[in-house]
């Protein structure tokens, strides 16, 4: 099976509420990186996290390697959040090797 | 943020022949990474390199493909020959160290093989 396990793979939310994205990991994960990829296909960092929690703005994430699992909150969501969500994990190996989950397709509605 | 700056975007290439894609990795980055994503799917390890030398490469890197560094200027991916299946976008990212940092990705190269 794949070693990232992302959920929901699509989400339709209206302005203004909130929700959350999880990724679920079938093996030991050193780190966890979020990012946004945009309609031009652009990849946008939002998180990078070692363990713990981290926000940004309506954005929050946290990381628990124990359980193996990450989570991304959004609050108050935006027209401008809509996209296409990734978590990839870490390698625990020696260079930096992501192994991306499927993704989330947000879509924000008015 | 920092950028990493892929080029060129987009090429339409005949099968058979070579495609060169360039990458200009942050300034002060030591790490260099090449992603491949299909169409609608996820995005899938090709390669890293460090110091002049590829590090690890996936089962995805045939051996067709080749990257390189020269002299401090793009870190470049080549593939000679194309196939069909080379079509996608690939992305570039560095890393400022191995192990507990953050990749840093460029806009993407999308590769059309007719």
């Amino acid at each position: 099976g794949d070693q990232v396990e992302q959920s929901p793979s699509a989400l339709s939310l209206h302005e203004g509420t909130s929700s959350a994205l999880r990724c679920n990991f079938t093996t030991t994960t050193r780190s966890v990186q979020w990012f946004r990829q945009n309609s031009r296909g652009s990849l946008i960092n939002l998180f990078y996290l070692a363990s713990g929690t981290k926000e940004n703005g309506r954005l929050k994430s946290a990381f628990d390697s124990k359980e193996l699992y990450s989570t991304l909150h959004i609050r108050d969501a935006q027209l401008e959040d809509s996209g296409t969500y990734f978590c990839a994990a870490g390698d625990t190996g020696g260079a930096d090797r992501l192994t991306f989950g499927k993704g989330t397709q947000l879509i924000i509605q008015p | 943020g920092p950028k990493v700056l892929q080029i060129p975007s987009h090429q339409i290439i005949d099968m058979g022949q070579m495609v060169t894609l360039n990458c200009d990795p942050v300034s002060n980055h030591l790490y260099f990474y090449w992603y491949k994503q299909i169409l609608g799917q996820q995005m899938e390890f090709l390669v890293n390199f460090y110091n002049g030398k590829v590090m690890e490469k996936s089962k995805l890197f045939k051996d067709q493909f080749s990257v390189e560094r020269p002299d401090g200027s793009y870190f470049t991916l080549k593939i000679q020959p194309t196939a069909l299946e080379d079509s996608a976008v690939y992305f570039c990212a560095s890393s400022l160290e191995a192990a507990g940092n953050t990749l840093y990705f460029g806009e993407g190269s999308r590769l059309i093989v007719v």
